[in-house]
């Protein structure tokens, strides 16, 4: 498997402009999470989906944030309008299922100018 | 509300010594807790995870040890190596149907020869 990929793997965009990051999960793994990573906060959740169903959208910071899980295989963190304070590096990370250990993709590097 | 902090941003010790991060949490009550590896420009990587249950788990040169009395994790790497430099992070994680997992800011451990 080639394990969790995203993209893409970096992204620049100007103030304003809707980004969408994207996100393939292993097969199998029942559990998506979207975490974002910056130097003053860490590493903070989002979203997760558990089977396609979001549980807990808590961490998304604002209404400018969506995310969605189509299908298993798949899912979107939408960013409209996005503003430079959402500059940040994005991760999804897959479970193969809750309670056990996560398996991360590389990130999307998101800079907002 | 829920807070984990680790020990320091950043620990520096001498090849061959043992390194130990600190991982404490309060307002938690997590039923098993995850270390995990993150080098420059990478997601993190697992390698470890124990239960509430479990006072020790060892892998190779790596010790976990969970005090729920304390509220603390240690995590020890013995006989350390220049390649054991990286960022290391702790995520307390909920059992059950919550199964969201939260990290520390993490502890950049540097390994000097």
């Amino acid at each position: 498997d080639a394990g969790v990929i995203q993209s893409p793997r970096h992204e620049v965009t100007e103030m304003g402009q809707e980004v969408t990051l994207r996100c393939k999960p292993i097969s199998g793994h029942n559990s998506l999470f979207w975490y974002r990573q910056t130097m003053m906060r860490g590493l903070e959740l989002l979203i997760y989906f558990n089977n396609n169903v979001p549980i807990d959208d808590s961490g998304m910071p604002e209404d400018r944030f969506s995310a969605k899980m189509p299908n298993a295989s798949f899912s979107t963190l939408k960013i409209q309008p996005s503003e430079p304070r959402d500059s940040a590096v994005y991760f999804c990370a897959t479970f193969r299922m809750m309670n056990t250990e996560a398996f991360f993709g590389q990130g999307t590097r998101l800079t907002v100018v | 509300s829920q807070k984990i902090e680790q020990n320091s941003e950043a620990l520096n010790i001498q090849e061959g010594k043992t390194a130990t991060l600190t991982c404490n949490y309060t307002n938690y009550s997590p039923a098993y807790l995850q270390w995990y590896r993150q080098d420059p420009g990478r997601g993190p990587v697992f390698l470890l995870l124990i239960r509430e249950n479990e006072k020790e788990k060892r892998k190779e040169r790596l010790k976990v040890t969970f005090d729920t009395t304390l509220k603390q994790s240690l995590f020890h790497i013995t006989a350390s190596q220049p390649a054991d430099s990286a960022t290391y992070l702790c995520a307390p994680g909920k059992g059950g149907s919550q199964g969201n997992l939260i990290f520390g800011k993490g502890t950049k451990l540097s390994v000097k020869p």
